[in-house]
């Protein structure tokens, strides 16, 4: 069964570093999703995105996160110049060829910021 | 603004038992409805949705789930508990009108003794 991928699994940075969260989301899909998850709080979408281009964001989503799909198969998340309170577990997803589809989840990365 | 609430932080059942994990919503339009699990470091797992039709649904693992407009209420349900059930639930709405981010629940860890 296809299944969406994520790497790394655990990602430790220094605070004010960049890092890049990257997905391979199901391959026939066609909306992309980036969710968070800070250690004893709720899932919150942070970004989603078709056809090459953001279709929905969160508050969360500022000036320091950006996404792209370099390729056919990888979707990244960056995030500049990282916070302590960045630190979170972060799941990318995906759906098919209608955004009211269920979407399918990473394992995610845990992001550590120190 | 759409929320979910989900009540009970834990649920304890003993195998065979029927389990069942609550959820309620708030948004301004109809809503789709889904239940996730989460077993210990791995992603969210798709169970059941609903979209429209039938109030009761029928998903993954011999889950279902039974959709009340009157009272909001999306609980998730199954007739005989297994100990393999013990996991993290998460409920979440999608507001037809108001784009594709979920919306999630705070999660109901699922307790089941042997």
């Amino acid at each position: 069964e296809p299944e969406v991928t994520q790497t790394p699994s655990h990602q430790v940075t220094q605070m004010g570093q960049e890092v890049i969260l990257r997905c391979v989301p199901i391959s026939n899909h066609l909306y992309f999703y980036w969710y968070r998850q800070i250690l004893g709080q709720k899932v919150e979408f942070l970004v989603s995105f078709y056809n090459n281009e953001i279709s929905e964001k969160s508050e969360i989503f500022d000036d320091q996160f950006s996404v792209e799909r370099p390729d056919g198969s990888n979707f990244t998340l960056k995030i500049r110049s990282t916070k302590l309170e960045d630190s979170a577990m972060y799941f990318c997803a995906s759906s098919a060829d209608s955004p009211y589809n269920e979407q399918f989840f990473g394992p995610g990365t845990r992001l550590t910021v120190l | 603004a759409q929320s979910v609430a989900q009540p009970e932080d834990q649920v304890n059942v003993a195998e065979g038992n029927p389990l069942t994990v609550k959820c309620t919503y708030s948004v301004s339009g109809n809503p789709y409805l889904f239940w996730y699990v989460q077993y210990p470091n791995r992603g969210l797992q798709f169970l059941l949705k609903y979209i429209t039709g039938d109030n009761l649904v029928k998903g993954s693992y011999g889950f279902e789930a039974e959709f009340n407009k009157s009272q909001t209420s999306f609980h998730l349900k199954k007739p005989s508990a297994l100990v393999s059930d013990s996991a993290l639930y998460f409920c979440a709405v999608r507001d037809r009108t108001a784009g594709t981010a979920l919306i999630f629940g705070k999660g109901t860890t699922l307790s089941v003794s042997s």
